[in-house]
């Protein structure tokens, strides 16, 4: 059966440092991966999504990016965080096509301070 | 753009009533449809998704829910909550063509006894 795992479950990071948040899927070739950004009361807004090693495509303006070094791993990154990066953080993953269900991993909370 | 409304951000109920939490989407040719559950501090759960075929769909944990064309909404039913439901629900919607996710802000249950 399928599998994804994201790390670390929690991460507190000061202004300005570095993020790198990685998750990984098994039991499945060339899955569509997803990252999420959770904010209390405002759902989940899609930042970044991939249909291939490389391929990364971005939703929304931000400080943040997202890499596909190899089929089933992707990394979220920054290179200075600010206060708003802080929130939940989730990685999915699904089977390419239309319809596809997504399948989520138990997510980050990221604290800045 | 698609957009999905959950018209109420909680719901309080007593255990063993009946709930119902609804959802509406923007209209759209083609649309697939999900319900997910948060569990405190995880990622999300599929509880079930509407394809095509029959409008009654039936989920885990004894969850249902129809699919009405005409007033664009996928309602979340179950005749008999537990404690254990105490979670938040999350309706999401794929447009045909898409491979993409469309969430709603997400209804909090709160199952009392």
């Amino acid at each position: 059966s399928q599998t994804i795992h994201q790390w670390p479950a929690t991460l507190v990071q000061p202004v300005g440092s570095p993020l790198s948040l990685e998750c990984t899927v098994e039991g499945t070739s060339n899955p569509n991966l997803y990252w999420y950004r959770q904010a209390a009361g405002r759902g989940l807004q899609l930042l970044f999504y991939s249909v291939g090693i490389g391929q990364i495509s971005s939703e929304v303006p931000q400080n943040l990016s997202a890499s596909r070094p190899q089929d089933r791993q992707f990394i979220l990154s920054s290179k200075k965080l600010l206060l708003s990066d802080s929130g939940f953080y989730l990685c999915a993953w699904s089977v390419g096509g239309e319809g596809q269900p997504q399948h989520f991993g138990d997510g980050t909370r990221l604290s800045i301070l | 753009a698609q957009s999905v409304t959950q018209l109420d951000s909680q719901v309080p109920v007593f255990e063993e009533a009946p709930v119902e939490l609804r959802c509406n989407y923007s209209s759209s040719v083609s649309v697939y449809l999900f319900w997910y559950v948060q569990y405190p501090n995880q990622g999300l759960q599929l509880l079930l998704k509407y394809l095509s075929g029959s409008t009654l769909v039936k989920g885990i944990n004894g969850f249902e829910a129809e699919f009405n064309k005409s007033q664009t909404s996928f309602h979340l039913r179950k005749p008999s909550v537990h404690i254990s439901d105490t979670a938040e629900y999350f309706c999401a919607v794929s447009q045909g063509g898409s491979e993409k996710l469309v969430f709603g802000k997400g209804t909090k249950l709160t199952v009392n006894p």
